[in-house]
């Protein structure tokens, strides 16, 4: 049973425009978020956090939102620049020890020129 | 700041093999954390090193095992290799647990199973 969850295998945005990325987990006692983007033959690299104990989170042009009560958040890409283009990931983990990250399947976003 | 290293960056085994995978984590990380990505799927948790010790593993059966070095480094070691170990590995560090930290990745070893 997947715990956490990434609904669309891929998203296509046009430069410029806004890149909206959505995650679904299932797990109530998770309390700490993150969204990572993995390019091919790269490892996963660290994007943006967040914690339960806020609602969003921003760095740059990313934005992270959290709903607790929908057990649902989001990446926000603005402007999307055609180097974004990749795999992201969303991650969770539950508690201060044992980081046990569960990685969702991941979403392909191309960000058209 | 150099990230996390893997080594090799492939490997290419038979079934009924051993195949040995090393990490280097970030100069100050002592977690180290394995993950397995095959083909098509997401990354499933492996192993967790900290301070030397197995904190946690994943759901894998036990001929996937592994070490942390007194400085760190990290080696995973999986025994009769089956051709379903074909995958992508990924080991990442962090600082020690007890506060919210990213995990960092390297670029992972390439594992093909003939």
């Amino acid at each position: 049973d997947q715990q956490v969850k990434q609904n669309s295998p891929s998203l296509s945005v046009q430069e410029g425009r806004i890149s909206i990325l959505n995650c679904d987990y299932t797990n109530s006692m998770f309390d700490y978020f993150l969204w990572y983007k993995k390019y091919p033959a790269e490892g996963p690299t660290f994007l943006i956090s967040i914690s339960s104990i806020k609602d969003k989170n921003e760095d740059g042009r990313f934005t992270v939102f959290l709903n607790k009560s929908a057990k649902h958040l989001s990446l926000h890409i603005v402007p999307s620049q055609p180097g974004d283009s990749a795999v992201y990931f969303c991650a969770a983990s539950e508690g201060n020890y044992g980081q046990n990250f569960v990685f969702g399947p991941g979403t392909r976003l191309s960000v058209l020129p | 700041e150099a990230g996390v290293t893997q080594s090799p960056t492939h490997l290419i085994k038979t079934r009924g093999q051993q195949a040995t995978l090393r990490c280097s984590p970030i100069s100050g990380h002592t977690s180290v954390y394995w993950y397995q990505q095959a083909l098509g799927l997401g990354l499933q948790f492996l192993l967790w090193y900290d301070e030397g010790e197995e904190r946690n593993r994943g759901n894998f059966p036990p001929r996937f095992s592994g070490r942390q070095f007194p400085n760190y480094s990290s080696e995973l070691n999986v025994n009769a290799l089956e051709l379903e170990d074909s995958a992508l590995y990924l080991c990442a560090s962090s600082f020690p647990t007890g506060h919210n930290q990213p995990q960092h990745f390297g670029d992972g070893t390439r594992l093909s199973i003939l």
